[in-house]
């Protein structure tokens, strides 16, 4: 089964910024989503298709995905982006969605 | 305003059924995929289920599979998981979720809040 996998963890400095990775096996070729999901709150779409932003969400929030990483990046880290962050793609082989394993981001 | 409301949660011991719905509010569900995503205590996410908008399944889980059907009755706007021979690994919050584009598998742009199933004799 197609396997995503997210660091557990990520501290960083207000006004820094964080970068998320999330690997799998070529998932260049794959369409990935992220996922920001705070403390008992339903998760939120941040990143859809490697790279594109959703309506309302900040220019902060980037995603790139080649090779077999994808990564989210948040620029100018503000309190108001910790949270759980989740990478998710869709595995036509084995016909399922999977998501990554999640990454908790803390901000110092 | 898009809403998903999860209900059919509860307390069932291993071995019974359970059967969650989510109803649409806000737009029709007729033309959208519907998944089912859970979440178990303190863990990570873990997609369940899928239905397309045609009503055909997009897949299960390995973890439900053989256990677990999904089912959406248009009508009534609403999405359906029975739940069968549960176990206490199936302990989870159960979220309903769809895109936001009629005929578009991805990405899960809305989200219920949940509803929390507990597997425990």
């Amino acid at each position: 089964s197609y396997v995503l996998t997210q660091p557990p963890s990520l501290s960083v400095a207000p006004g820094e910024t964080a970068s998320i990775t999330c690997g799998g096996s070529s998932i260049g070729v794959k369409s990935v989503h992220w996922y920001q999901q705070k403390p008992g709150q339903a998760p939120v779409l941040v990143i859809y298709n490697d790279q594109t932003r959703p309506s309302g969400i900040p220019e902060r929030f980037s995603g790139s995905n080649s090779g077999n990483t994808a990564t989210l990046t948040i620029s100018s880290v503000e309190g108001g982006d910790e949270a759980d962050y989740y990478c998710q793609v869709w595995d036509g082989t084995g016909d399922v969605f999977v998501f990554g394993t999640g990454t908790t981001v803390t901000v110092l | 305003e898009v809403q998903l409301v999860e209900s059919g949660g509860g307390l069932v011991q291993p071995g019974r059924s359970l059967r969650l719905s989510c109803v649409a509010s806000g737009f029709s569900l007729n033309d959208y995929a519907m998944y089912w995503v859970r979440q178990a205590p303190g863990k990570g996410l873990e997609w369940v289920s899928g239905i397309n908008s045609n009503g055909g399944t997009i897949g299960y889980a390995d973890s439900v599979k053989g256990r677990f059907s999904i089912s959406r009755d248009n009508a009534r706007n609403s999405l359906h998981l029975q739940m069968n021979s549960l176990r206490t690994e199936d302990t989870a919050l159960y979220y309903c979720a769809s895109p936001a584009w009629p005929h578009q598998l991805t990405p899960f742009n809305y989200w219920g809040q949940g509803i929390l199933v507990t597997v425990a004799s």
